[in-house]
């Protein structure tokens, strides 16, 4: 089975410091990892993707990830971060088989403090 | 460029009443979904299809039912409200590639009182 965990509910930062919000996985097969930002009311918003290659990917806003097999991560990372920033983070996962639905983690609330 | 577009965008419903959850995509996906965001709890899905005429039961079917009569519409109902249905619902739609992610509409917030 298919699941995913963010450890931590709430990440606090402040501005200009790096974040790190944190996503472990499982899945069957090679894995499909993918980030998303939630806006208040708002709908999700694709960030990045990890689906083979270069463990560490870039994306919108600044945002990269590390794909860690050997831990089964993919931690979102932002080398300074902005007030802009604050949402709400998803990490999915889907298996290369097809008839996989994406999993997604319970979210992590990112408040980046002035 | 529409995207998904759900509506309405909120609604409040007593309890027994019926209603149906509009989305449509303008982007040609084959593949849509629908998921409710409860807090803390992350999205569950609750039925998706990947195609016209074929639906399947997500995670959490129960008290819900959709159609898919064209590949634009995925329309969501919710027959006999219950409290348990207050919820933030999310349609999403994607091409048939693995590696490709979900387009989400705007979502719809239910109440039911």
């Amino acid at each position: 089975a298919q699941s995913v965990a963010q450890p931590e509910d709430q990440v606090n930062v402040a501005e200009g410091n790096p974040l790190t919000v944190k996503c472990t996985y499982s899945v069957s097969g090679n894995p499909y990892l993918f980030w998303y930002v939630q806006y208040p009311n708002r709908g999700l918003q694709f960030l990045l993707k990890y689906i083979t290659g270069d463990n560490l990917v870039k994306g919108s806003y600044g945002f990269e990830a590390e794909f860690n097999k050997s831990q089964t991560s993919f931690h979102l990372k932002k080398p300074s971060a902005l007030v802009s920033d604050s949402a709400l983070y998803f990490c999915a996962v889907r298996g290369d088989n097809y008839g996989q639905n994406f999993v997604f983690g319970p979210g992590t609330r990112l408040s980046v403090l002035p | 460029n529409a995207g998904v577009t759900q509506t309405p965008k909120f609604r409040i419903l007593k309890i027994g009443q019926s209603m149906t959850l509009q989305c449509a995509q303008d982007m040609n996906h084959n593949y849509m979904y629908w998921y409710r965001q409860d807090p803390g709890m992350g999205l569950k899905l609750i039925y998706y299809s990947v195609g016209a005429g074929i639906t399947d039961k997500g995670e959490v079917p129960n008290g819900y039912n959709v159609s898919r009569s064209t590949t634009e519409d995925f329309p969501l109902r919710l027959e006999l409200a219950a409290p348990s249905q207050t919820s933030v619902y999310f349609c999403a739609s994607s091409r048939q590639i693995l590696g490709d992610g979900y387009t989400f509409g705007s979502g719809t917030r239910l109440t039911v009182v």
